[in-house]
């Protein structure tokens, strides 16, 4: 079985501040791993993902995550925050091999502050 | 490419009544997956489908109910609603097969209120 945890619902960061959003994830195989965000009133939107490729992914809009398979975590950072960046944002696991339906995380809201 | 088209976007029922719910994947898709997303709950899976058939099925009781037509279009019956089925309803389309990573597309959902 797969879970994953994003720790912290609400994560609070000035403008130009660096934004972390942590997720850990339980998976008895190699897995797949993807970070996405959604703005008020929209659906889902990719941001990046992981596929065993390289262990530091980019993503759109400046955010990156790294795979640590040691401490199971996929966490999301970006440098410097920008208004533009506050959403909801949800980590997911899919096990290669698997059900295709992958398993989200509660999400974390972040709020950026002027 | 168009991506994922959901209609309608926002709907107010009442409870007992029913609601049907649409989702055009993007073309070329064949998978069409259906969540439900509230504040206390979080994002939750209702079901996939794949070829018209239901491939994989969540949690929910069997007023929930789903079918995928042959051009891959989607639906979902909702029926005798309560209060605790307003929601927002997300359908994401997938194009999985050989080497897929099974990222999904989202759209941009149906706002359900049931009053």
């Amino acid at each position: 079985a797969q879970s994953v945890t994003q720790l912290g619902s609400h994560v609070s960061v000035s403008e130009g501040a660096l934004v972390l959003l942590r997720c850990n994830y339980s998976s008895s195989v190699p897995p797949y791993l993807f970070w996405y965000v959604q703005y008020p009133n929209q659906g889902l939107q990719l941001l990046l993902k992981y596929t065993s490729a390289a262990t530091l992914v980019k993503g759109i809009n400046g955010f990156e995550a790294e795979f640590k398979k040691s401490e199971t975590s996929f966490h999301l950072t970006k440098p410097s925050a920008h208004m533009s960046d506050a959403a909801e944002y949800f980590c997911a696991v899919r096990v290669s091999g698997g059900s295709y339906i992958p398993t989200f995380g509660r999400g974390t809201s972040l709020i950026v502050h002027p | 490419k168009a991506g994922v088209t959901q209609t309608p976007r926002y709907l107010i029922k009442t409870r007992g009544q029913q609601v049907t719910l649409s989702c055009s994947p993007i073309s070329g898709h064949r998978s069409v997956s259906w969540y439900q997303q509230t504040p206390g709950q979080g994002l939750q899976f209702l079901f996939e489908y794949f070829s018209e058939t239901q491939r994989n099925k969540g949690n929910f009781p069997g007023r929930f109910s789903g079918r995928q037509f042959s051009n891959s279009r989607s639906e979902m019956n909702v029926s005798t609603l309560e209060l605790g089925d307003s929601a927002l309803y997300l359908c994401a389309s997938s194009h999985p097969g050989e080497g897929s990573t099974g990222e999904l597309f989202f759209g941009e959902g149906s706002r359900l209120t049931v009053l």
